[in-house]
């Protein structure tokens, strides 16, 4: 069965601290990781799919790094806009299907400023 | 990126009542749209799965007779809570994608039942 962790559960950091959001998973063939960005009441915003072990995108102060066990979410200089719930998902199924994920529980970032 | 619109954004209806709830995909034609649903500061969980013009693949433990998933074109599936009861409270959520495409989600509905 796929499992995706998330760590922190929550993470309070001032503005201009730098720091990582952790996601492991197990999945029997990845076929990719996703990193979304939830604000309360409202659904998921994409952010990044990664596919491979030592693959990286950047957006903004956001950077998303991968391996083979898990992914980071690396945050540059937060600013308070940044304080969100961030989620990770692994996708499920075989490659040629729609994307059915599994998601980790979440971490929630407040930045003070 | 995409856009999915989910309406409405807030219900509240009495114990008993139905409630319908869509989603749409704007821009795009979405070959399967997933619903979930969110517990408070939980994780989504899927419930459904729903592909156009086909019976939807609901998870286990999701009663299917209660949350009736429709999809009947390539831009709209629509959830439908029936006899719903306070324990349906809850956050749901619906995504939408196609084949080998990130999954893009919905602005989520916050359901009450009183």
């Amino acid at each position: 069965e796929d499992q995706v962790t998330q760590s922190p559960e929550a993470l309070r950091l001032q503005e201009g601290e730098s720091s990582s959001l952790n996601c492991s998973y197990t999945v029997s063939g990845l076929r990719g990781l996703f990193w979304y960005r939830q604000d309360p009441g409202k659904g998921p915003e994409f952010l990044f799919t990664l596919y491979s072990a030592g693959e990286e995108k950047e957006k903004e102060r956001l950077k998303a790094t991968l391996t083979k066990k898990e992914s980071f979410l690396h945050i540059t200089a937060p600013k308070p806009e940044d304080s969100a719930t961030y989620l990770c998902a692994v996708q499920a199924p075989p490659s040629g299907s729609a994307r059915q994920l599994t998601f980790g529980s979440g971490t929630q970032l407040t930045v003070l400023p | 990126g995409a856009v999915v619109s989910q309406h409405p954004s807030r219900v509240i209806c009495k114990s008993g009542t139905s409630v319908k709830i869509e989603c749409r995909s704007l821009d795009f034609q979405a070959t399967t749209m997933f619903w979930y649903r969110q517990f408070p500061k939980k994780s989504l969980m899927l419930m459904a799965t729903s592909n156009e013009g086909s019976k939807a693949t609901y998870e286990q433990g999701v009663e299917k007779d209660k949350f009736l998933i429709n999809h009947a074109s390539l831009t709209l599936s629509t959830l439908t809570v029936t006899s719903a009861h306070p324990e349906d409270s809850s956050f749901y959520i619906c995504s939408a994608s196609w084949v080998n495409t990130e999954a893009f989600f919905g602005q989520g509905t916050r359901l009450t039942v009183v």
